[in-house]
């Protein structure tokens, strides 16, 4: 089974500060992606990233970065974090080679940001 | 990608088939129908997908019209831990990246 794991559950950061989410895949997938998903506004897509060292703005990429040096993660950067960026963020990989485009999630990363 | 109408909310009791439908008329001859769920407080989870034959993993099986103007999903013997919003997309087959767009989907409770 593909496994996608996220380095927490739960966060709670500061006003300012430098946050890192970080997202490891075990299948070798090409397409990696971060999301965030907040009540009433569904999925909106951040960034993804197709290959190492590729990234692609999604739909609301301001106030984050991505960094993909090597295929199995991909890193959420919150370069000085505000309180609305308080969400759950979710991180998803695919197969970019066969077009089917099934995502598969990790559980999740819940951020408060005081 | 076409759109998709799915019924806001459903219950079902555990151990019997949960039907779940959803019609997508504007369907296009190369779109796949996909079927997502999200459990409360848990990241989407892939369930299955199709084109136009009927399909079966062992999580579900998908049904789709012979016109493709709409499909359901069934969970055979659902149990509790079934309970969840379930999400019917519709999208391209095509290499490379492509977000996930989710709907309102249903909420499926599966009670004792």
């Amino acid at each position: 089974d593909v496994k996608v794991t996220q380095s927490s559950r739960y966060l709670v950061k500061r006003t300012g500060e430098k946050v890192f989410l970080e997202c490891v895949q075990d299948m070798d997938h090409e397409n990696m992606f971060w999301y965030r998903q907040d009540p009433g506004l569904g999925l909106r897509l951040i960034y993804f990233s197709y290959d190492v060292k590729m990234k692609e703005k999604g739909d609301i990429p301001e106030g984050y970065s991505v960094s993909r040096e090597k295929k199995e993660r991909f890193s959420l950067i919150l370069e000085s974090a505000s309180t609305n960026q308080t969400s759950m963020y979710l991180c998803a990989s695919s197969d970019g080679t066969s077009g089917y485009n099934e995502q598969f999630f990790g559980p999740g990363t819940r951020l408060t940001v005081l | 990608d076409a759109k998709t109408t799915q019924p806001p909310s459903m219950d079902c009791a555990e151990g019997r088939a949960a039907n779940l439908p959803c019609n997508h008329s504007t369907i296009s001859g190369n779109e796949y129908v996909y079927w997502y769920r999200q459990i409360h407080s848990q990241g989407p989870q892939y369930i299955i997908h199709g084109l136009k034959n009927n399909e079966t993993n062992e999580m579900a099986s998908l049904i789709i019209t012979e016109d493709r103007k709409s499909s359901t999903l069934i969970l055979p013997h659902a149990t509790l831990r079934d309970t969840a919003v379930y999400y019917c997309i519709v999208r391209n087959r095509r290499a490379g990246a492509q977000k996930l767009v989710f709907g309102q989907g249903t909420r499926l409770t599966i009670n004792p």
